[in-house]
């Protein structure tokens, strides 16, 4: 079956880096998505991989290795803002999209 | 720019109802996806319309139906409704549902079975 694993909760501080993990068992790869969503709204785009390596956007940045089926979210000085679940997805052969649970990231002070 | 519209934004009905949600996309949008979701799950596919035609389907059973207008508004619509179908249901649209433009949520419905 298909599969994409994310761990459930994280903590950390503002103005700190935190990393989300994201590994995944598809058929077929056509690109990896992180979304963010805050409590009662809307997933928000927030990158798209579909070649291994580092793609970065202001504080955000994602990785992915497709030899090893995972990818990550790199987030950097943190703000209080940024408390909110975070969202692995993978486009299969099908071009559907597959989805991890999500991860709630909570920013302390 | 407008973004995707999503009504009714809440609504509670009783087992064995029926429901019909409506989803309007960005315009120019031809690509619309629906979801559920559910506490502790991930987004669950349910299925994608592009110019009309159902282009991709999840795994949830034949009581869940869409379809999509010319004007690529979309619909939902879920009959005999189970008490687990309680779910924020979102809708996603994009230009043609290619990897590239991403994907744009609505703000979703969030239905409830009593």
């Amino acid at each position: 079956g298909q599969n994409i694993d994310q761990p459930t909760e994280m903590t950390a501080t503002e103005g700190a880096i935190v990393q989300i993990n994201c590994t995944y068992q598809t058929s077929g790869f056509n690109g990896l998505f992180w979304y963010q969503q805050h409590a009662g709204e809307a997933p928000t785009f927030l990158s798209y991989n579909v070649l291994d390596g580092l793609e970065e956007k202001g504080r955000f940045s994602s990785f992915l290795s497709r030899s090893k089926g995972y990818s990550y979210l790199l987030l950097k000085e943190l703000q209080m803002k940024d408390s909110a679940s975070y969202l692995c997805a993978v486009m299969d052969s099908n071009y559907q999209l597959i989805w991890g649970a999500g991860t709630k990231l909570i920013i302390k002070p | 720019k407008a973004g995707v519209t999503q009504t009714p934004r809440y609504l509670i009905k009783t087992r064995g109802q029926q429901v019909t949600l409506s989803c309007s996309p960005i315009s120019g949008h031809r690509s619309v996806s629906w979801y559920q979701q559910t506490p502790g799950q991930g987004l669950q596919f349910l299925f994608e319309y592009f110019s009309e035609t159902q282009r991709n389907k999840g795994n949830f059973p034949g009581r869940f139906s869409g379809r999509q207008f010319s004007n690529s508004r979309s619909e939902m619509n879920v009959s005999t409704l189970e008490l687990g179908d309680s779910a924020l249901y979102l809708c996603a649209s994009s230009l043609v549902g290619g990897v590239e433009d991403g994907y744009t949520f609505g703000s979703g419905t969030r239905l409830t079975v009593v």
